[in-house]
């Protein structure tokens, strides 16, 4: 089975860009989590999606914002883009929401 | 609030000894605990989980936790480490209440030496 697929895996941005990272659950998976990983830092939640409805959202700004698709794929969108903002995105998925996450290698943003 | 503390940055050990990652946690009702290790440039990889029943839980490569529920702890531990098991690894707990928000640790760097 192929595992979760993020892309693009890197992606240099400026400062007040927009950027759209993607994500791909393993078949049959219907929630999708989105993580920031800064260096050094264990990984902050951002959103959790399941069926195609936000279930949760950390502590980010409004900045930050996601959808999931039919087919159960996600986008995750930052608009504005701060120097802060420069992290390793990670997405996971799971069966349902709740239940073990699967991640994927994630995408390196850096923001200059 | 939930919360996860990993009070060592780096755990060092020899090839061949047991080793032994600390997590305690703060969460309201029973959680959902799990294990993570990440290599690098990787993303993380399931380890194991413990949601009820025995407090110890087997998991994948050899490695195991012991959940104690008095110290509101999940530590990790293998009884004999390989140079291989050099990663950082992560403790995560998820409760019951609160929506599915899962909380991470800092992360406890593993340096096995040969």
């Amino acid at each position: 089975d192929t595992g979760v697929t993020q892309s693009p895996t890197h992606l240099i941005k400026t400062r007040g860009q927009q950027v759209t990272l993607r994500c791909s659950p393993i078949s049959g998976h219907k929630s999708v989590s989105w993580y920031q990983q800064v260096l050094g830092q264990g990984p902050q939640f951002i959103f959790q999606y399941y069926e195609k409805e936000e279930r949760g959202r950390g502590n980010f700004p409004d900045r930050f914002s996601a959808r999931q698709f039919p087919n159960y794929s996600s986008e995750l969108n930052v608009n504005a883009l701060l120097l802060g903002d420069s992290a390793l995105y990670l997405c996971a998925s799971s069966l349902v929401a709740g239940e073990t996450q699967y991640f994927g290698p994630g995408t390196r943003l850096l923001v200059l | 609030a939930q919360s996860v503390a990993q009070p060592e940055d780096q755990v060092n050990v020899a090839e061949g000894n047991p080793l032994t990652v600390k997590c305690t946690y703060s969460v309201s009702g029973n959680p959902y605990l799990f294990w993570y290790v990440q290599y690098p440039n990787r993303g993380l990889q399931f380890l194991l989980k413990y949601i009820t029943g025995d407090n110890l839980v087997k998991g994948s490569y050899g490695f195991e936790a012991e959940f104690n529920k008095s110290q509101t702890s999940f530590h990790l531990k293998k009884p004999s480490a390989l140079v291989s098991d050099s990663a950082l690894y992560f403790c995560a707990v998820r409760g019951l209440t609160g929506g599915f928000k899962t909380i991470f640790g800092a992360g406890t760097r593993l340096f096995v030496k040969a």
